[in-house]
């Protein structure tokens, strides 16, 4: 079954605004990745945050990390037409040897101008 | 050129076909990944490998095989194709750690009638 599960499943907002993405997942792990993608296309990494980590930024980008929840947030401020496109959310298992990134189902957000 | 190449880009075949999907990468990484997307599915794990000599099944391998004939080099087989194969597939590489980003193809995008 899928490590991650990202909510809201579908996300429509105005342009300015900002989208907030959330990712639950079940076990330990060595960290959290967000990756992108448009419509059709290759995923593209965006942020990757440890498990000892609670917080970064890139850019217009900023991730939480509770891992006493075992959850995670991606927040876009300010945002634009071309954010849109699908978010993942991928967690590396903290178990020893199990290090290949398991994906969750996504976000698919649009942005309205 | 793109780091990671998956060929061909589209692929249209019959039920029972053999059929093989190719992926080369000029990242030098040694991990290599193929996944599967089905709408609302997110990317499910279908094989991986460490190193040309690590082979690996992910979580949805039945009717599947790979071939890793170099490093820079990971191929995906359907022995006989099903309707329900058809999907949008990906390779995808990392370096060693699993803590650093993978990096993905463009995509295959196969139909099984």
């Amino acid at each position: 079954s899928q490590q991650g599960e990202e909510d809201p499943q579908a996300l429509s907002i105005q342009e300015g605004e900002n989208a907030t993405m959330n990712c639950s997942y079940k076990t330990s792990i060595n960290n959290l990745q967000w990756y992108r993608q448009n419509s059709g296309r290759g995923l593209v990494h965006l942020i990757l945050i440890r498990s000892n980590e609670r917080e970064k930024h890139s850019g217009r980008l900023r991730v939480t990390l509770d891992t006493s929840k075992k959850s995670s947030s991606l927040l876009i401020t300010a945002s634009r037409a071309a954010d849109t496109a699908s978010y993942f959310c991928a967690t590396v298992p903290g178990v020893q040897g199990a290090q290949k990134l398991v994906f969750g189902q996504g976000t698919r957000l649009t942005i309205n101008p | 050129d793109a780091d990671v190449t998956q060929t061909p880009r589209n692929r249209i075949t019959k039920t029972g076909k053999r059929i093989m999907l190719e992926c080369s990468q000029t990242k030098g990484h040694d991990r290599m990944y193929w996944y599967r997307q089905d709408p609302g599915l997110g990317l499910r794990l279908i094989y991986y490998s460490f190193d040309v000599k690590d082979i690996n099944k992910g979580e949805i391998s039945d009717g599947y095989s790979v071939s890793r004939q170099a490093q820079a080099k990971f191929s995906l087989s359907l022995e006989s194709a099903i309707p329900n194969q058809t999907a949008l597939y990906f390779c995808a590489t990392s370096s060693g750690t699993g803590t650093t980003e993978a990096f993905f193809g463009q995509g295959t995008r196969l139909t099984v009638v």
